[in-house]
């Protein structure tokens, strides 16, 4: 069974900063990663897939790379409707999620 | 528009069994996989396993294998999640979405609160 860690649990940055969250594997998944965010009482949206293609009306802003076992989610400039919660998921064998960074405002 | 919408509210015994429905609308419900996850409250997301409409073919997580039956009806493009010998520790808002190959595409439901309580 694979095992996503993200790190930091949360995450503390101001508006119009860059935010650079982590996911490591604990074996390879190759480009078989995505990332979703999620607001309080929402569902989860899907925000980038195979690792860096970004999924249809996300900004530019958001940006993934990483391939294997370590993973990074990027936001170029914060915006207010960014504050929230994301994970990242592997597929690479069945399904598995990390345990969430919270992206908090400073 | 392409939606998913979920059964309302569940409050069981531990010990029973709940069944849970997603219903699609807006595209052709055979063309995409149905996964569920399920996200207790104040925690993270956990997969539950897959579905494939068109061919019935189900994945599940090994957690829940055993205890877990992901079925459909292709005549009301409807797909369900049945969880078995509910324990205090099932309590979580059980979401539905749609996926391609494993990645969770969206829409997703709204999510169904499930409660296990005596």
């Amino acid at each position: 069974e694979i095992v996503m860690t993200q790190s930091p649990a949360t995450l503390s940055v101001s508006p119009g900063e860059r935010a650079t969250l982590s996911c490591r594997a604990s074996q390879s998944v190759s480009s078989n990663l995505a990332w979703y965010q999620q607001k309080p009482g929402q569902a989860p949206r899907l925000l980038i897939y195979g690792a860096s293609t970004r999924a249809t009306g996300i900004p530019a802003r958001f940006s993934g790379s990483g391939s294997g076992t370590e993973f990074t989610l990027t936001i170029s400039s914060l915006q207010s409707e960014d504050f929230a919660v994301y994970y990242c998921q592997q597929y690479n064998n069945r399904v598995a999620f990390g345990q969430g960074t919270k992206l908090e405002i400073k | 528009q392409v939606q998913l919408v979920q059964s309302g509210a569940e409050v069981k015994k531990p010990g029973a069994s709940v069944k849970v429905s997603c219903k699609a609308s807006g595209y052709t419900f055979t063309s995409y996989d149905i996964n569920w996850v399920r996200q207790a409250t104040g925690q993270g997301l956990e997969w539950m396993g897959w579905m494939n409409p068109n061919s019935g073919n189900t994945g599940y997580a090994q957690k829940f294998q055993g205890r877990v039956t992901m079925t459909r009806n292709t005549s009301i493009s409807t797909a369900y999640m049945e969880l078995s010998s509910l324990r205090s520790e099932d309590t979580a808002v059980y979401y539905c979405a749609r996926g391609d190959s494993n990645v969770l595409t969206g829409p997703w439901g709204q999510g169904t609160l499930v409660t296990v309580s005596s």
